[in-house]
Formats: structure tokens, C-alpha cells, sequence
């Protein structure tokens, strides 16, 4: 299993607070990516990473911010939470070196409720 | 809109039963792939396909991506509840190093 580390696991907040959700890898992978996980709508993109402090944004980008100051750690940053944001959250890592380096590997989610 | 379509969206199915899960779209993609998901736990990559008319075989997994690169599908041959789980096709498209997935199909294998 790829070494791919998401906390908090859980978390509840009230609207309008901030929230971050951290991600953390031992693999040494260049990409980094955030999706979201609603019933119907499947894996979608937030934000991607494909170095330190080179980001760029996904298909769901508005209302989310990242960070990578560090190879190891994507921080996702919810700057006013809204309950439209209450999802699951993955994160995924990808190895640029290989042919198929599209094949991404995920961490086991955080599951955030926004009252 | 969904650029990836997967169906059927549930299946609900008895042990030893064989079934086919599809996953179409309009876009030609680099590679495709397939991922299956249980409950509390993230996507696990189970294959990628990279050639258009590819099989791969895994156990009594079969994978075809289809000879334009725009569609694939998955079949199981005499499902075990062990197959129970959310299979969800994701595809890449040129150098971009993004993939889209599908919506999922959830499948139920009973004992």
C-alpha cells in the first residue's frame, strides 16, 4: 500500500469557519491531487499539485485553496465552509517517472460534515 | 456533465452469476482506468489499459479498452461477494496529467 496519510478522518464544523484537511505521503511522489466524493457525481477534481508550490486547479476549484510547501504535504484549505461542502475528501498521489503515470493512489478519506 | 458514463449505475447480483460493467464516452483518452472502492476506504487501482483493443485479465477480471480509446469495460466472471464494491473507470487524455472519472457502479454480489 502506498504510504498516504489524511487527517483529521473526521471532522464537523459550522459555516463560515475555516477548515484544513491535510495530506501527507512517504513516497516521494511528485503529484499530489484533491478530489471530492458526492453520490452520483463520482471523483472530482479539486486541486492538483505537480511540485512544491506549483498548484493548479481542478474542475471543483471555487472555495478551496492549497498549499504544498513540502514534497510530503498538500494542505486543503476550505477558507469559509459552506454546506455544500460537506463530502468525502481524498487525496491521491502519482509517479511521474513511469510510463503509466497516470495510475494514482488514494488515502482513506476524510469525511467532512459542514452544520 | 459527465464526460465518463458508467453502467449500469447498481448491480445487484447472486454469487457464481458472470456480469459486465461499461464505462463510454465521446473522447478519445490516452489510457483508462479501473478502481474499486469499499465502504470507508479510498479508490485501490485494479488496471490500466494504454492500447486501444487491450485485454487484460486479472483472476476473473477481464478489461477491454475498446479499439477507438473512448470506451471499456470490466468483466467478472462467477462474482464472490468478495467482488462487492463501488468499480469506478477513470480516463486520462493527452499530456495532461488529470483524470476524469466516472460515476461509479455499485455492485452487490450475494452469498
Amino acid at each position: 500500500d502506498a504510504g498516504i496519510t489524511q487527517s483529521p478522518r473526521h471532522k464537523v464544523t459550522e459555516t463560515g469557519t475555516p477548515v484544513t484537511l491535510r495530506c501527507h505521503q512517504t513516497e516521494n511522489h511528485r503529484y499530489m491531487y484533491w478530489y471530492r466524493q458526492d453520490p452520483g457525481h463520482g471523483l472530482r477534481l479539486i486541486h492538483y499539485s505537480y511540485g512544491v508550490k506549483d498548484t493548479d486547479k481542478g474542475e471543483v476549484s471555487d472555495g478551496y485553496s492549497v498549499s504544498r510547501s513540502k514534497t510530503e504535504d498538500f494542505l486543503l484549505t476550505l477558507e469559509s465552509a459552506t454546506s455544500s461542502q460537506t463530502s468525502v475528501y481524498f487525496c491521491a498521489i502519482s509517479e511521474s517517472r513511469l510510463r503509466s503515470s497516470y495510475e494514482q493512489y488514494f488515502g482513506p478519506g476524510t469525511r467532512l460534515t459542514v452544520t | 456533465t459527465q464526460l465518463l458514463e458508467q453502467s449500469p449505475q447498481f448491480l445487484s447480483i447472486q454469487e457464481g452469476e458472470n456480469l459486465t460493467v461499461y464505462c463510454n464516452s465521446s473522447s478519445v483518452f490516452s489510457s483508462l482506468q479501473w478502481y474499486r472502492q469499499e465502504p470507508g476506504e479510498g479508490p485501490v487501482l485494479l488496471v490500466t489499459v494504454v492500447t486501444g483493443g487491450e485485454v487484460k485479465k486479472l483472476k476473473r477480471l477481464t478489461f477491454q479498452f475498446g479499439d477507438a480509446r473512448k470506451d471499456s469495460s470490466l468483466h467478472i466472471t462467477a462474482a464472490q461477494p468478495g467482488d462487492t464494491g463501488l468499480y469506478l473507470c477513470a480516463g486520462a487524455r493527452g499530456s495532461a496529467r488529470q483524470l476524469t472519472f466516472g460515476s461509479g457502479t455499485q455492485l452487490t454480489v450475494l452469498p
